[in-house]
């Protein structure tokens, strides 16, 4: 069975600054790995997703995570944050192919101004 | 395209009562998801459908049923409500494999259930 593990449960960051939110994962099979969005009272986005290729995977709005395979990480960073990035962003895993989502307990971003 | 729409927002429900909270998709996805988001503990998944008449239980299914008669709707039964059951609790729907869309599961506005 799979697991998420997200050690940040808050995030306080200056506007402009960079940012790096950590996920790493648990699975005896591989896997496919997604980073979701979460403002208030509202549903999770998608903001990217890693199934196979390249390990750097981007978003339309400047977020980037690479996948680790040794390390088992898939870590999510912006080189510099606007205050419209403050959310809940959870990481996911899932077996490849498989449709069991697990997520992680969620890292909330804030941006100061 | 409205995506998923659930219903209702909010509902208290008191000890022992029973409801349906309603989910459909307008983005002819085959799979449809059932979450509950306590705090801090991030989504689990109750149930999820791979198609009309196919359901399979998540990591949570207990105290909760659903059925998929048509590609659009899931429906998630909530059977003699318990207080362990208030929560935040979305649907979601994704595409199948094979698809340049596939895996993304696109999540419905949420539904507020407190149970007393």
């Amino acid at each position: 069975a799979q697991s998420v593990t997200q050690l940040d449960s808050q995030v306080p960051v200056f506007e402009e600054a960079p940012v790096e939110l950590r996920c790493n994962y648990s699975s005896s099979v591989s896997v496919y790995l997604f980073w979701y969005v979460q403002y208030p009272n509202q549903g999770l986005q998608l903001l990217l997703k890693y199934l196979s290729g390249s390990t750097l995977v981007e978003s339309i709005n400047g977020f980037e995570a690479e996948f680790n395979k040794s390390q088992t990480s898939f870590h999510l960073r912006k080189p510099s944050v606007h205050i419209s990035d403050t959310a809940e962003y959870f990481c996911a895993v899932s077996e490849s192919g498989g449709q069991n989502f697990v997520f992680g307990p969620g890292t909330r971003l804030s941006v100061l101004p | 395209n409205a995506g998923v729409t659930q219903t209702p927002k909010f509902r208290i429900l008191k000890i022992g009562q029973s409801m349906t909270l309603q989910c459909t998709q307008d983005m002819n996805h085959n799979y449809m998801y059932w979450y509950r988001q306590d705090p801090g503990m991030g989504l689990k998944l109750i149930y999820y459908s791979v198609g009309a008449g196919i359901t399979d239980k998540g990591e949570v299914p207990n105290g909760y049923n659903v059925s998929r008669s048509t590609t659009e709707d899931f429906p998630l039964r909530l059977e003699l409500a318990a207080p362990s059951q208030t929560s935040v609790y979305f649907c979601a729907s994704s595409s199948p494999p094979g698809q340049q869309t596939s895996y993304e599961q696109y999540f419905g506005p949420g539904t507020r259930l407190t149970v007393t």
